[in-house]
This record gives C-alpha cells, structure tokens and sequence, in this order.
C-alpha cells in the first residue's frame, strides 16, 4: 500500500492481557517510530527505529512495553500485563530519511484496557 | 516539562478568512518544524514543515513562518475552507544538531472554520 497501515485498528483488552500492536511502514522508510496519544493531547514519544536498530527508546512508560523491527520493516509494539493506563491511541509513523524528513502516520490503534 | 506549546486550545474563524495557528518552543536546538493536521478516528497528515536556515516556507494555502529569536512558529491559511476545520499539531525535532531523532509535538488546536 501507499501509506502506513496499522491493525488491529481497536483492541479491546482485559487488565492483566498482553497485546502486540503491528505497523506496516511506508516501503523504503528508513525510520520507524512510536508515538502514543492520550485523549485531548498530542502524540508523546515512545521509541525510534532506524531499519532494525532501535536508537531511541526513552519514551517507553515502563518495562512491560516492548517493540522490534527485526528485518527493518515491519514493527510491533507489545504490551505484557495491561494496565487501565495504557487505555490510548498508539499511532506508528515512518520518514524517508533520519533527520529533517516529515513523518507519514498510519490511523491508529486504539487500545481500551478494560 | 513541555517543550512544544499550544497555547490555544481552539479557535473559530470565518470561511474565506485568515486562519492563524501558533506554536512555541523551548529548547533551542530545534532545527526542523513541521505541521499536521489531524481529523477524528485518523492519523495526523504532513502539511508543511520549515527548518532552521528559514524564516518561511509557502506550500498553496499554508504558510510556516518562524522566528527563532522568539522561539516561535505560526501557521497561515489562506483562505480558510470548512475542510480545514480540524485539530492541529506542531512538531519539533533537533535530529541534526544533537543526534536525538525524536519529534516533539504540541498539544493541539483545534480549528473550526464556519461557513
């Protein structure tokens, strides 16, 4: 496809469930990034991607958040062990180059931990 | 500590109108800035970035200036179209002068454009 596609689009999830949240990014997108929004406010940073080399990782809340890209493409985001915290929108974007180059988003997955 | 502040939460302007929308910024190491727009249900969409070397960047209807002496960005439509009506981000990421490649992102505005 042409853009960032993200699944499942919602997730519904019991506390205490793990979920794997999978980004497919634009091909030939050198980075990959995590990005999660919380109703009301903007996107907060959650960790980098540059091919299968995770540069940045500051932004994960906790140690129950895990991500990969391990063949420099596709990416997933897991959570171990869901709190009603994690309830938000997790938004995955990919750029051309590392620096100085726009992020293109995908829509989403919206995560309800119940 | 909020790095990339919007300081409108929301604002309402006439079709055919100038829509201004305002961003400003803390950390001077910033080098390159970007706007989105973002519609309900849906990711944010690149409208225009801008970095450092500049003062403006005109793409059509949208125009990003910034003054980095005031730490400042603002977001010029012209005209307003009741299809702009939507929330609006800017971004700020410093990836060439300190290696970080993190994209920093205001809060939002939301714009409503009245017919």
């Amino acid at each position: 496809g042409a853009g960032v596609s993200q699944s499942p689009r919602y997730k519904v999830a019991k506390r205490g469930q793990d979920v794997a949240l999978r980004c497919d990014p634009i091909s030939g997108h050198v980075s990959l990034f995590w990005y999660q929004q919380a109703l009301g406010q903007g996107p907060e940073f959650l960790t980098y991607f540059q091919n299968e080399a995770q540069l940045d990782k500051s932004g994960l809340p906790s140690d129950r958040f895990f991500a990969e890209r391990p063949e420099g493409s596709v990416s997933t985001l897991k959570i171990q062990r869901t709190q009603q915290e994690d309830s938000a929108v997790y938004l995955c974007a990919s750029s051309l180059r590392p620096s100085n180059s726009p992020l293109h988003f995908g829509n989403g997955t919206r995560l309800t931990v119940t | 500590d909020q790095q990339v502040k919007q300081n409108s939460p929301s604002l309402s302007v006439q079709e055919g109108r100038i829509s201004i929308l305002n961003c400003d910024y803390t950390n001077s190491m910033f080098d390159y800035f970007l706007w989105y727009k973002k519609y309900p249900a849906e990711g944010p969409t690149f409208l225009i970035s801008i970095s450092s070397i500049k003062d403006k960047n005109e793409d059509g209807r949208f125009t990003v200036f910034l003054n980095k002496s005031a730490k400042h960005l603002s977001l010029h439509i012209v005209p307003s179209q009741p299809g702009d009506s939507a929330v609006y981000f800017c971004a700020a990421s410093a990836s060439r002068t300190s290696g970080t490649y993190k994209y920093i992102f205001g809060t939002g505005t939301r714009l409503k454009v009245l017919a």
